[in-house]
């Protein structure tokens, strides 16, 4: 079946510029996260929705970061006026149960300049 | 916090010879516990997962892992390597008590020498 889709795979966003980065699900997956991972690194922790609901942001580094699920599928990830640091991959995961893990997706590898 | 730490952020092995990927945790109650791999531009692809069954788990691509409680340990291993096990691989937790998101360790890259 269908796995986790991410667009665009690539983004080069001029500092400052907004960027709006997109995540289907596998359907029927009710938790979404959001990972940020630079290079050479592990994934970090965004945030999580379950269905619509945002129940943990605690990951998103500024307020320049806003995430919304406004209708318990599709994500978007926004990023207002990038800045350099911004720079990683972007990675959405999806899950049924938190013991099965999660299912990711191939990310959006962002790039400001 | 929960933390989770991989020890060696690159090995080198040889094609045919054993892998072994170390990785521990930090919490006194054993946690989901999950390997992943990542292969160069892609995505994360679930190895395999302990959850509180067998202590020993089999996954994908021939890989197994031991959880042992009394190391804080869940180690990854691979009896014979092939040139397609080069990758990048992640040991991740999610805490039982609460909580969904995964805690990633820092990565091991694997190289396998013909």
């Amino acid at each position: 079946g269908a796995g986790v889709s991410q667009s665009p795979r690539y983004k080069v966003a001029k500092r400052g510029q907004d960027v709006a980065l997109r995540c289907d699900p596998i359907s029927g997956h009710v938790s979404l996260f959001w990972y940020q991972q630079a290079l050479g690194q592990g994934p970090e922790f965004l945030t999580y929705f379950q269905n619509e609901a945002q129940l943990d942001k605690s990951g998103l580094p500024s307020d320049r970061f806003f995430a919304e699920r406004p209708e318990g599928s599709v994500s978007t990830l926004k990023i207002q006026r990038t800045q350099q640091e911004d720079s990683a991959v972007y990675l959405c995961a999806s899950s049924l149960a938190r013991d099965r893990g999660s299912d990711f997706g191939p990310g959006t590898r962002l790039l400001v300049l | 916090a929960q933390s989770v730490t991989q020890l060696g952020s690159h090995v080198s092995v040889s094609e045919g010879a054993l892998v072994l990927l170390r990785c521990n945790y930090s919490s006194s109650v054993p946690p989901y516990l999950f390997w992943y791999v990542q292969y160069p531009n892609q995505g994360l692809q679930l190895l395999l997962k302990y959850t509180s069954a067998a202590t020993l788990v089999k996954g994908i691509n021939g890989f197994e892992a031991e959880f042992k409680k009394s190391e804080t340990s869940f180690h990854l291993t691979k009896p014979s390597a092939h040139m397609s096990d080069a990758a990048e691989y992640f040991c991740a937790v999610i805490p039982k008590a609460a909580g969904n998101k995964l805690t990633f360790g820092g990565g091991t890259r694997v190289l396998v020498k013909p």
